[in-house]
């Protein structure tokens, strides 16, 4: 049982490039979400998928898209980095979104290291 | 959006007992509060979560007044390994708030031998 994994675990890409960051989960969960976290900083929301085929934007979305493939894998992509989107990535799972009480427990993956140039 | 505020830093001695407190000034009827813990090179991990009063795990325990308008994390005999960014969230997913909810700077723990 991985857990949530992410891939790749670093990447340096040049201004202007586009990069596809996957995650997948084995967990049967139908929430997923990815957040990005600048040094020294907490975690900001990008997007988040409530269940297979449904995406919403969270706190930061701009410059970026996701697509929900399918109940496992939830994949961010950049179309045109910039060097503002250098940052870790960390994808997150969690058995549904919390619409009922709570935040609910999130199950977060080792990261993507992204560096722009 | 309910706002969080907590501490920068914290520094405490192995076998210690660490309480680390968070503010949620304009928490809603409907917020909960959870906390996360973060270790260097890794994605949050997931502590606990309460509404009002204590809760309790294996790990730690949660302490919220009645007017909910702070919250404190206690970790009993803290270690070594303790040592770790924590974080206080605060949110709502029924008014939509789910999805601005951040986790803020958070609080550095350093256990000290």
């Amino acid at each position: 049982n991985a857990g949530v994994t992410q891939t790749p675990k670093f990447q340096v890409l040049k201004t202007g490039q586009s990069m596809t960051l996957q995650c997948a989960q084995d967990m049967n969960h139908n929430s997923m979400y990815w957040y990005r976290q600048d040094p020294g900083m907490g975690l900001r929301l990008i997007y988040y998928s409530a269940s297979e085929g449904t995406t919403d934007k969270g706190e930061v979305p701009n410059g970026y898209n996701v697509s929900r493939l399918n109940k496992r894998e939830f994949s961010l992509r950049l179309e045109s980095a910039a060097p503002s989107q250098t940052s870790v990535y960390f994808c997150a799972s969690s058995e549904a979104l919390p619409t009922g009480p709570g935040l609910g427990e999130q199950y977060f993956g080792p990261g993507t290291r992204l560096t722009v140039t | 959006l309910a706002k969080t505020t907590q501490p920068i830093s914290m520094d405490s001695y192995e076998g210690q007992e660490v309480n680390i407190t968070c503010s949620h000034n304009n928490i809603a009827t409907n917020d909960y509060i959870t906390w996360y813990q973060q270790f260097p090179s890794q994605g949050p991990r997931f502590i606990i979560q309460g509404y009002k009063t204590k809760v309790t795990n294996e790990v730690a325990s949660l302490f919220i007044p009645a007017d909910r308008k702070s919250s404190t994390l206690s970790l009993p005999r803290v270690s070594l390994s303790d040592t770790a960014v924590y974080y206080c969230l605060v949110g709502d997913p029924l008014s939509g708030g789910y999805q601005k909810v951040t986790f803020g700077t958070g609080t550095k723990l350093q256990v000290i031998p």
